[in-house]
């Protein structure tokens, strides 16, 4: 089974930090994204990479930035988290680009105080 | 980008009930998907239908695609406890700036009552 992992379940963080938000798949994908879930706004893509060193922005890119170095990690930046950023982040991997699944990991519940 | 609009927001069914689940999109799709999320958990993918089928099965899960209508159902028979989850449908777009991308719906919160 394809196992993605979220570096930490929950997070708290103040104003102003800068937050890391780590995932690692398992699996030899291509593909990673980052999405954050809010109530009432499902899944909102923020980042996406197709390939090592390759990131496209996504719906919300504004406030993240993300890296991978490498195939298997996705890292999510906050580079001065705000409280607006108080939220449920997922990271999911994919085989190619159209007909696989997206496997997620369990999440980051990040709160920003 | 687009995203899936899903209907109902909420449903609630007793146990052995069928339920029923609408998202409808407005552009042009490659492949809608669909996935659950158990509560505080991540999502888990249940089933992908590409743009030229129009049903697909897999267990108690029944998947309908009319591209026409740019809506798609799920329905899950003979519903258990263990069901109750929120349903994701996912649109992967047909091409543009948009190809490869993944957009979610605001989800179903589905309860099963036992």
């Amino acid at each position: 089974d394809v196992k993605v992992t979220q570096s930490s379940r929950y997070l708290v963080k103040r104003t102003g930090e800068k937050v890391f938000l780590e995932c690692v798949q398992d699996m030899d994908h291509e593909n990673m994204f980052w999405y954050r879930q809010d109530p009432g706004l499902g899944l909102r893509l923020i980042y996406f990479s197709y390939d090592v060193k390759m990131k496209e922005k996504g719906d919300i890119p504004e406030g993240y930035s993300v890296s991978r170095e490498k195939k298997e990690r996705f890292s999510l930046i906050l580079e001065s988290a705000s409280t607006n950023q108080t939220s449920m982040y997922l990271c999911a991997s994919r085989r190619g680009r159209l007909f696989s699944p997206l496997h997620f990991g369990n999440g980051t519940r990040l709160t920003v105080t | 980008s687009q995203q899936g609009e899903e209907d109902p927001q909420a449903l609630s069914i007793q146990e052995g009930e069928n339920a029923t689940m609408n998202c409808s999109y407005k552009t042009s799709i490659n492949n809608l998907q669909w996935y659950r999320q158990n509560s505080g958990r991540g999502l888990v993918h249940l089933i992908l239908i590409r743009s030229n089928e129009r049903e697909k099965h897999s267990g108690r899960l029944r998947v309908t695609l009319d591209t026409s209508k740019k809506s798609s159902s799920l329905l899950i028979t003979a519903s258990r406890a263990a069901d109750t989850a929120s349903y994701f449908c996912a649109l992967a777009n047909a091409g543009g700036t948009s190809y490869g991308k993944l957009t979610f719906g605001q989800g179903t919160i589905l309860t099963v009552h036992p």
